[in-house]
């Protein structure tokens, strides 16, 4: 079985400041991590993804992840957020154990709120 | 959203009647997904189907059917026997080959709302 969690609802920063959006998975074997955005009454956009290699993954729009197996983490990031990153965050997992398993399990989503 | 079309954006039917989400992908996707979207719940899968004339049921198929007769279409039906149909519903598609796992690419959704 796989889950995603994402702690947090809600996101709040100013604008120039840090963002990190949590999230922690379960799976039983290793994971392909991805994260997703969406904006209102939209469909979702892919932001980045890990499958292996370096921990560290750099997506759209000035995003990075980084993947921790120790902590079972893919934390999203953002050195300096924009007013335009207001947004749905959606962290998703797929355990690549079962070979004919093409499912994603998709965690709550975390709204972030970037005020000006 | 490039690449996949979902129609009609909004629709709105009385309960009881049996109704019909398009989705169609001009990206040569082998796979295609059905998720539904409730506030505060994230998606849940409805069915996939990873070729032409097969599919199988995801998370919360009860009340759902689906056809996959062309590699670019993906129709979902959302019947009488669905409890709560009123959600937005999103299709997805990927590229799959062998065990690499790609992203998948969403389409706009259909919000429905059946009264």
């Amino acid at each position: 079985a796989q889950s995603v969690a994402q702690p947090e609802d809600q996101v709040n920063v100013a604008e120039g400041n840090p963002l990190t959006v949590k999230c922690t998975y379960s799976v039983s074997g290793n994971p392909y991590l991805f994260w997703y955005v969406q904006y209102p009454n939209r469909g979702l956009q892919f932001l980045l993804k890990y499958i292996t290699g370096d921990n560290l993954v750099k997506g759209s729009y000035g995003f990075e992840a980084e993947f921790n197996k120790s902590q079972t983490s893919f934390h999203l990031k953002k050195p300096s957020a924009l007013v335009s990153d207001s947004a749905l965050y959606f962290c998703a997992v797929r355990d690549i154990r079962g070979e004919n398993d093409y499912k994603l399990s998709f965690g709550a989503g975390t709204t972030v709120t970037v005020r000006a | 959203d490039g690449g996949i079309t979902q129609s009609p954006k909004y629709l709105f039917r009385k309960e009881g009647q049996n109704v019909t989400l398009s989705c169609e992908q001009n990206l040569n996707h082998d796979a295609m997904y059905w998720y539904r979207q409730d506030p505060g719940q994230g998606l849940r899968l409805i069915y996939y189907s990873q070729i032409v004339n097969d599919f199988q049921k995801g998370d919360i198929a009860e009340g759902y059917s689906v056809s996959r007769e062309k590699k670019e279409s993906f129709p979902l039906t959302v019947t009488s026997a669905q409890k709560n149909p009123t959600a937005f519903y999103l299709c997805a598609s990927a590229l799959e080959q062998g065990l690499k796992s790609y992203e998948q690419y969403f389409g706009p959704g259909t919000r429905l709302t059946v009264t």
